[in-house]
């Protein structure tokens, strides 16, 4: 069974840094894509980046360029999420998933893991 | 950016009712649509992709349908276990968006 497991998440005060980690286990994580999204307090999803198997290949959502940075340890089976330059309106469930088997580089999430919290205030 | 547009935001039914909400995108997309369940305080889990097929383990209950621009998710007779919020996503190309959800709540 597939389990991702994100930590590193907390209060955090603005213009700071933070990296988010997530663990997979139950896959073969070195042929897995993999994704982060975010869930802002009572709003909906926002896809934020993706990274290819061997991490070669990134893609970032357009408005965080810059500030948010992903990369992979697939030595470790782990997945990171480097954010710079903490704003307000970063506060939010930040998730990662995995591709789907089925859909290959398209942007289809399963399983996702069970998200760690990141709020940022002074 | 492609835009997809839930409606209805919040719906109420009661058990057994039929259910339908409606994803438009904001150009065609195909049929590369996802549909998420997420219940209270829980991640998101995939039910639907490429508009109609069935995740693995998905109660059959559960349908999709539509291309181009307009996608339909349908639960055949609602369940208790069904309340959650549902999301659309598109998958046509990055950068992959979400519809902002419908809210099923259950009489």
């Amino acid at each position: 069974q597939v389990q991702l497991v994100e930590s590193g998440g907390g209060v955090v005060q603005p213009g700071r840094s933070l990296r988010l980690s997530c663990v997979a286990s139950g896959l073969v994580f070195s042929n897995s894509i993999m994704h982060w999204v975010r869930q802002a307090p009572g709003k909906g999803l926002e896809w934020l980046a993706v990274m290819s198997h061997d991490g070669s290949i990134t893609i970032n959502e357009d408005s965080n360029k810059g500030r948010f940075t992903i990369s992979r340890d697939n030595s470790e089976n782990t997945f990171y999420l480097q954010i710079n330059s903490l704003r307000a309106e970063d506060t939010a469930v930040y998730y990662c998933a995995k591709e789907s088997s089925s859909s290959g580089w398209a942007g289809v999430f399963d399983p996702w893991g069970q998200g760690t919290l990141v709020s940022v205030s002074s | 950016d492609i835009q997809m547009t839930q409606s209805p935001s919040t719906l109420s039914a009661s058990e057994g009712d039929r259910v339908t909400i409606t994803c438009r995108a904001s150009q065609s997309i195909t049929n590369w649509l996802a549909w998420y369940q997420q219940k209270p305080g829980k991640a998101p889990k995939l039910l639907i992709y490429k508009a109609s097929t069935l995740e693995s383990g998905v109660p059959s209950r559960f349908s999709g349908s539509g291309s181009g621009t307009e996608f339909t998710l349908t639960i055949s007779s609602l369940q208790p276990d069904d309340l959650a919020t549902y999301y659309c996503q598109h998958y046509n190309r990055y950068p992959v968006t979400f519809g902002q959800g419908t809210k099923l709540e259950i009489k």
